[in-house]
């Protein structure tokens, strides 16, 4: 079956603008992550979501970053007033459910923020 | 605080040779341990470990978890050049979120 989708594959973006991205997560998955990996780093969670839940919002690293996800679907992360140091790979992952479950990662979106 | 360290940073190996790479790990409420291959942008799922001790396999490429000292490894045998990429090591948070904490990764690079 497919799995998950991100999109756009790459967005440059001017400083200050807002960006949406975009994930789809392998059907029937309830789980949803949100990672960013910037050049050269480990990957860094940024929120979980259980349905359209998100019982974990820890890892956002301003009010600047939100996202939100309808039913066991579709999920937005939204960065408004981008600045150069959101530049990165964002990395969408599902998994069957939250616990115990191993997580499937899409091919990311690059933002660059110029 | 809670970290995941890998080594070696980056590891160049020729074709055929058998590679062991390294995770420690400092996780609350540890539950597992995963290991990723990346090699553009979307890292691919290898292995989950939950129990300590037991060898999980797939091909070339095996893993084990000690939950005693905190750390898992993974090997893979008759490299070749289609193994070249950077592994991911994560732990999984326990409590109510299941988010990965992930190390930086182990470059690996064979030559033929």
């Amino acid at each position: 079956g497919a799995g998950v989708s991100q999109s756009p594959s790459n967005k440059v973006t001017e400083k200050g603008k807002d960006v949406e991205l975009r994930c789809d997560p392998i059907s029937g998955h309830t789980a949803l992550y949100w990672y960013r990996q910037r050049l050269g780093q480990g990957l860094e969670f940024l929120i979980y979501f259980q349905g359209n839940s998100a019982p974990d919002k820890s890892g956002l690293p301003s009010d600047r970053f939100s996202a939100e996800r309808t039913g066991e679907s579709v999920s937005t992360l939204t960065i408004q007033r981008t600045q150069q140091e959101d530049s990165a790979v964002y990395l969408c992952a599902s998994s069957l459910r939250s616990l115990s479950y191993e997580q499937y990662f899409g091919p990311g979106t690059r933002l660059t923020v110029t | 605080e809670d970290k995941v360290v890998q080594s070696p940073l980056s590891l160049v190996v020729h074709e055929g040779d058998t590679v062991t790479l390294n995770c420690s790990y400092e996780v609350t409420n540890f539950r597992s341990l995963l290991w990723y291959k990346q090699e553009k942008k979307a890292p691919t799922f290898l292995f989950m470990l939950t129990s300590s001790g037991i060898e999980k396999k797939s091909g070339r490429l095996s893993s084990i978890l000690d939950k005693k000292e905190l750390f898992s490894i993974l090997n893979i045998t008759a490299t070749q050049t289609g193994d070249s990429a950077v592994y991911l090591c994560a732990g999984n948070y326990g409590g109510a979120t299941n988010k990965l904490i992930f190390g930086t990764g182990t470059l690996l690079a064979i030559q033929p």
